[in-house]
């Protein structure tokens, strides 16, 4: 049972380079979230997608870009990388509104 | 923003100790509180979700409270163990229009000593 996965789990990007991280969950569930971890910061919200064809702005949206491709995929874009984005990014989904969030391994990025 | 408070930052135990952590947030809009166990270089796991005033929760040693109307929930540890060394998340949810959102505290970093 995979669950949550992410893709890649590091990578190093140069200031201005853009990427996509994916995101991708097997358990039918409706609801998706990008996070990202900074030291001291705990969790802080990117975006979410409460259902299929639907995205909203989290706490942190600014230099960021995601698309809810399908009900299993939700991926996070970055069109033109800086240091500050520098942080491990954490993909989350759950079912229900009162149900767990079930983590991804997380994608390790760097900006240089 | 949402503020969601826990506190301490961080706890130094010995093994065998009890102890325990709060997590304060908004008393309007609540829908649910949650609590992870976050281990180094892990995801974080789900240890509770809590939805209504005066729910009680307990898996092993592990237990949490919660209190709606005061906006607050503790989360106790009883006989500390190593392994129970982690940071523990607790994240606020609420309901605005037809959107649920979760926004996470900051954590308690827990080193429990052997």
């Amino acid at each position: 049972n995979a669950g949550v996965t992410q893709t890649p789990k590091f990578q190093v990007l140069k200031t201005g380079q853009s990427m996509t991280l994916q995101c991708a969950q097997d358990m039918n569930h409706n609801s998706m979230y990008w996070y990202r971890q900074d030291p001291g910061m705990g969790l802080r919200l990117i975006y979410y997608s409460a259902s299929e064809g639907t995205t909203d702005k989290g706490e942190v949206p600014n230099g960021y870009n995601v698309s809810r491709l399908n009900k299993r995929e939700f991926s996070l874009r970055l069109e033109s990388a800086a240091p500050s984005q520098t942080s491990v990014y954490f993909c989350a989904s759950t079912g229900r509104t009162n149900s767990p969030l079930h983590f991804g391994n997380g994608t390790r990025l760097t900006v240089t | 923003i949402l503020n969601v408070e826990q506190s301490p930052q961080s706890l130094h135990v010995q093994e065998g100790d009890s102890t325990n952590f709060t997590c304060s947030f908004p008393s309007s809009n609540f829908y649910a509180l949650h609590w992870y166990r976050w281990e180094t270089a892990k995801s974080p796991e789900a240890l509770f979700v809590m939805t209504l005033n005066g729910d009680e929760k307990k898996k092993g040693r592990i237990s949490a409270t919660l209190n709606t109307k005061e906006g607050y929930s503790y989360l106790y540890i009883k006989g500390s163990q190593p392994e129970d060394s982690a940071t523990y998340l607790c994240a606020f949810g609420r309901v605005g229009g037809s959107n649920y959102k979760l926004t996470f505290g900051k954590g308690t970093l827990l080193t429990v000593n052997p």
